[in-house]
């Protein structure tokens, strides 16, 4: 069991502020880093899969980063909207299996 | 495509009965996975499979039985249905080690 670990917990919003959340993982054996939206009462959706130290990436207003060194994965959001609210989880993958292991994630909340 | 389907929705089970839940992905991928969300926990892998008539174990897989007879196919089995069991079942597929595709999800209640 690889141990990520996801912070906040929780969070609550203006409609309007910029946001992030943290994601901190195990940086030896390290094969990806995936971030996933979830909406409450659907599935989980993919973000973003990120797979070198370094890496950013972008949809939208939604970005990451990626330092595996360190072991640690940044979501940031700019401009909150009410419909980014959702739960935002990381997980990791190394490269000695194929699972993933899923933090528990991150609960946004974006108010008008 | 429907992508990755589950069945059924919900059901709810008295213990040590049984029942099976059934994946279903239309994408041809390799990968398929059963997990299971409780409360106040992550996604946590009961069982995976690398491919058809293969399977392995995850982090929970104890109650739990699982086949890969058909490619997009993937059966999660209870054979004697616990209270513990009581969570959400989702399932997913993926075709490497990168983006997973969940289904809806199946509602479980053990009582």
């Amino acid at each position: 069991i690889l141990n990520v670990e996801q912070s906040p917990q929780s969070l609550h919003v203006q409609e309007g502020d910029s946001t992030n959340f943290t994601c901190s993982f195990p940086s030896s054996n390290f094969y990806a880093l995936h971030w996933y939206r979830w909406e409450t009462a659907k599935s989980p959706e993919a973000l973003f899969v990120m797979t070198l130290n370094g890496d950013e990436k972008k949809k939208g207003r939604i970005s990451a980063t990626l330092n595996t060194k360190e072991g640690y994965s940044y979501l940031y959001i700019k401009g909150s909207q009410p419909e980014d609210s959702a739960t935002y989880l990381c997980a990791f993958n190394s490269n000695s299996g194929y699972a993933l292991n899923f933090g528990k994630g991150t609960s946004l909340l974006v108010t008008p | 495509n429907a992508g990755v389907t589950q069945t059924p929705k919900f059901r709810v089970l008295k213990t040590g009965q049984s029942m099976t839940l059934l994946c279903a992905q239309d994408m041809n991928h390799e990968y398929m996975y059963w997990y299971r969300q409780d409360p106040g926990m992550g996604l946590r892998l009961i069982h995976y499979s690398v491919g058809e008539g293969t399977t392995a174990k995850g982090e929970v897989p104890d109650g739990y039985n699982v086949s890969r007879l058909k490619k997009q196919n993937f059966l999660l089995g209870l054979e004697s249905a616990a209270p513990s069991q009581t969570s959400v079942y989702f399932c997913a597929s993926s075709w490497n080690l990168y983006e997973q595709y969940f289904g809806p999800g199946t509602r479980l209640t053990v009582t």
